[in-house]
């Protein structure tokens, strides 16, 4: 069973543009969450989506934003790019929400370096 | 709030010998806590979680935590090193339900193992 995706792997981009990543989840895994890693902050949650409705939103900016389409994969986007947005992004998949023994399998991450 | 501690952010030790990685944790409800390990360039791979059936959690690799609430700890051990082990390592806890969709991390424990 293919596990989570995440693309692109690597990229590149100049501050004030926008970028947008892809997640496609574990096949019927219906929930999806992205966190942002960097080594200052660590690891913080930005949203979860679930049946195409975000359900959690992290402290992030409104430049941050999400979607989950009807399949359950989901995109990111950063709008007017800071340097402080590079960063590792990893997506995490799951079957269902709010379930405690229902675990969360991360992807690869998308590696995101603003210049 | 909850969140989590994790003290030391390297840890080095032998070969064979024993791994402990200390987290405590806060939280004003019962905790679902979770220990990850990321390899260099990867995603996130659940080692262990506890959600209130057993105070001691067994994962896999060998790796086990215990909960104790009245140390409000998680500390994770493994009795003997393996050079394989070398991976950076965050302990969690979840902020509602138990889900592992919406996680707040700690900052992340580095081990290292000599041979």
């Amino acid at each position: 069973k293919a596990g989570v995706t995440q693309t692109p792997r690597y990229l590149i981009k100049t501050r004030g543009q926008q970028v947008t990543l892809s997640c496609s989840p574990i096949s019927g895994h219906r929930s999806v969450s992205w966190y942002q890693q960097t080594p200052g902050q660590g690891l913080q949650f930005l949203f979860e989506y679930f049946s195409e409705t975000q359900r959690n939103k992290g402290n992030f900016p409104g430049r941050f934003s999400g979607r989950q389409f009807s399949n359950s994969r989901s995109e990111m986007n950063v709008s007017t790019l800071e340097l402080g947005d590079s960063a590792l992004y990893l997506c995490a998949s799951s079957l269902l929400p709010g379930a405690p023994n229902t675990e969360a399998f991360f992807g690869q991450g998308t590696r995101l370096t603003v210049v | 709030a909850q969140s989590v501690t994790q003290l030391g952010s390297h840890v080095s030790v032998s070969e064979g010998a024993l791994v402990l990685l200390r987290c405590n944790y806060s939280s004003s409800v019962p905790p679902y806590l979770f220990w990850y390990v990321q390899y260099p360039n990867q995603g996130l791979q659940l080692l262990l979680k506890y959600t209130s059936a057993a105070t001691l959690v067994k994962g896999i690799n060998g790796f086990e935590a215990e909960f104790k609430k009245s140390e409000t700890s998680f500390h994770l051990t493994k009795p003997s090193a393996h050079m394989s082990d070398a991976a950076e390592y965050f302990c969690a806890v979840s902020t509602y339900g138990g889900s592992q969709g919406n996680l707040i991390f700690g900052k992340g424990t580095k081990l290292s193992v000599k041979p």
